[in-house]
């Protein structure tokens, strides 16, 4: 039973494309995360959600939509990709409440996307 | 503000040895500091925790670490490493609606 589960594992496209990614979490928790990888491993918060509602836009440009259909998912809509976006993407879910991070992050495997 | 740092970017070790990874935080409000490993290819996956209580937490894979107030210190460590713990290690302290990572410690084991 995966907890966090999100697809496809890798991506391939061109420069110019649009993308989703999708994530589903079967945790009953009510928020959830997109983080970026790069290639150092640095992991950099990009959305946070909580009950379908954004919480964090940690100014990812206007590219990059989230969407929420009910807290159990979040997919993330990438418009014109472009070669920068190059990265692994993380979904993660976590039991915040009332802004408290005492409930620790639960991750999915990654998308690994690659723009040529 | 939350601030999370690594001190060393890879730590090689041998088999059997000890180690210890490295992990600094600033935090203006309650702490709550986290361990997590990636093994190759993978997602994190979390190690341990230290919400409150006890400055020393046991977590999985035999791994262990301290929380030290007056150094804001979180290192991990194992007394006797293997192969299999060669990864991708990251320390997170949790601020308010998410959480701050370090850059990550690669720790190699060697046989």
């Amino acid at each position: 039973d995966t907890a966090v589960s999100q697809t496809p594992k890798y991506l391939v496209t061109q420069m110019g494309n649009d993308k989703s990614i999708k994530c589903e979490q079967n945790l009953g928790h009510d928020t959830m995360y997109w983080y970026k990888q790069d290639s150092k491993k640095f992991l950099k918060i990009m959305f946070s959600y909580n009950n379908k509602e954004l919480i964090i836009n940690e100014t990812v440009p206007n590219r990059f939509s989230p969407k929420s259909p009910d807290k159990a998912h979040l997919n993330l809509h990438i418009n014109s990709l472009e070669l920068g976006d190059s990265a692994v993407y993380f979904c993660a879910s976590s039991q915040v409440m009332g802004g408290t991070t005492n409930s620790p992050l639960h991750f999915g495997n990654g998308t690994r996307l690659t723009v040529t | 503000a939350q601030s999370v740092t690594q001190l060393d970017s890879q730590v090689p070790v041998f088999e059997e040895a000890p180690v210890e990874l490295r992990c600094n935080y600033s935090s203006s409000v309650s702490v709550y500091l986290f361990w997590y490993v990636q093994y190759p290819n993978q997602g994190l996956q979390l190690l341990l925790k230290y919400l409150s209580g006890s400055t020393l937490v046991k977590g999985i894979n035999g791994f262990e670490a301290e929380f030290n107030k007056s150094q804001t210190s979180f290192h991990l460590r194992k007394p006797s490493v293997h192969i299999s713990d060669t990864a991708e290690y990251f320390c997170a302290v949790g601020g308010f609606n998410k959480f701050y990572f370090g850059s990550g410690t690669k720790l190699n084991v060697k046989p």
